[in-house]
């Protein structure tokens, strides 16, 4: 099972501020999944990402997959209190014939009003 | 709404008790998983099941059971509580077969052990 390293562990930002959060492998993937869980609750897909070099946007939150498809970025642009939570980013692993989803032990993320 | 729905938001239980989790999606899903979630560490898969009746161990099946007995059904069994097994206990599901795609996730249990 390959290991997926997220960066910054904890990230304390102020209202309209900018961010970029990373993931990172020294594997290759088919692809990669970004979540995010807001306290209390399971996270919620945010994305999938495919192809090298692939962006995807979601409002204020860009996300892109490396040219090598290794890692990962997540960038929030002017970042809001409902942004707040832990952002994790998960590879499909195949293993003994199944396919299960491998996380990595998530950013946590606080905006401040 | 989709959902899947876990029996407790928190339990508390002694060390030694037998522990069940209960966890239900209104999806019609073909797979379930059973996930632990610890500061620093993330998501670990304890087990998950493609088919009624079918499970496959995860990276730490270790102290646990499951049991599939319908297809929205997953249940998570603590044989014997321990203390190492405080956690977030959270159970997902997905639509399609042997795929990692799209889970969807429970709100979770917290599961405390004295």
């Amino acid at each position: 099972t390959q290991l997926l390293e997220q960066s910054p562990q904890f990230l304390s930002i102020q209202e309209g501020e900018n961010l970029t959060v990373y993931c990172n492998s020294s594997s290759v993937f088919s692809s990669l999944q970004w979540y995010r869980q807001e306290p209390g609750e399971g996270p919620v897909l945010l994305v999938t990402v495919v192809t090298g070099g692939e962006v995807k946007k979601l409002k204020r939150l860009t996300f892109q997959f490396g040219d090598a498809r290794k890692d990962s970025s997540l960038h929030i642009t002017a970042a809001q209190p409902g942004d707040t939570g832990l952002y994790l980013c998960a590879y499909t692993n195949f293993s003994g014939g199944y396919n299960k989803l491998i996380f990595g032990a998530g950013t946590r993320l606080a905006v401040h009003p | 709404d989709v959902k899947v729905t876990q029996s407790s938001r928190y339990l508390v239980k002694r060390t030694g008790e037998k522990v069940f989790l209960e966890c239900v999606q209104d999806m019609d899903h073909e797979n379930m998983f059973w996930y632990r979630q610890d500061p620093g560490l993330g998501l670990r898969l304890i087990y998950f099941s493609y088919d009624v009746k079918m499970k496959e161990k995860g990276d730490i099946p270790e102290g646990y059971s499951v049991s599939r007995e319908k297809k929205e059904r997953f249940s998570l069994i603590l044989e014997s509580a321990s203390t190492n097994q405080t956690s977030m206990y959270l159970c997902a599901s997905n639509s399609l077969p042997g795929s990692g795609y799209g889970y969807t996730f429970g709100s979770g249990t917290r599961l405390t052990v004295v």
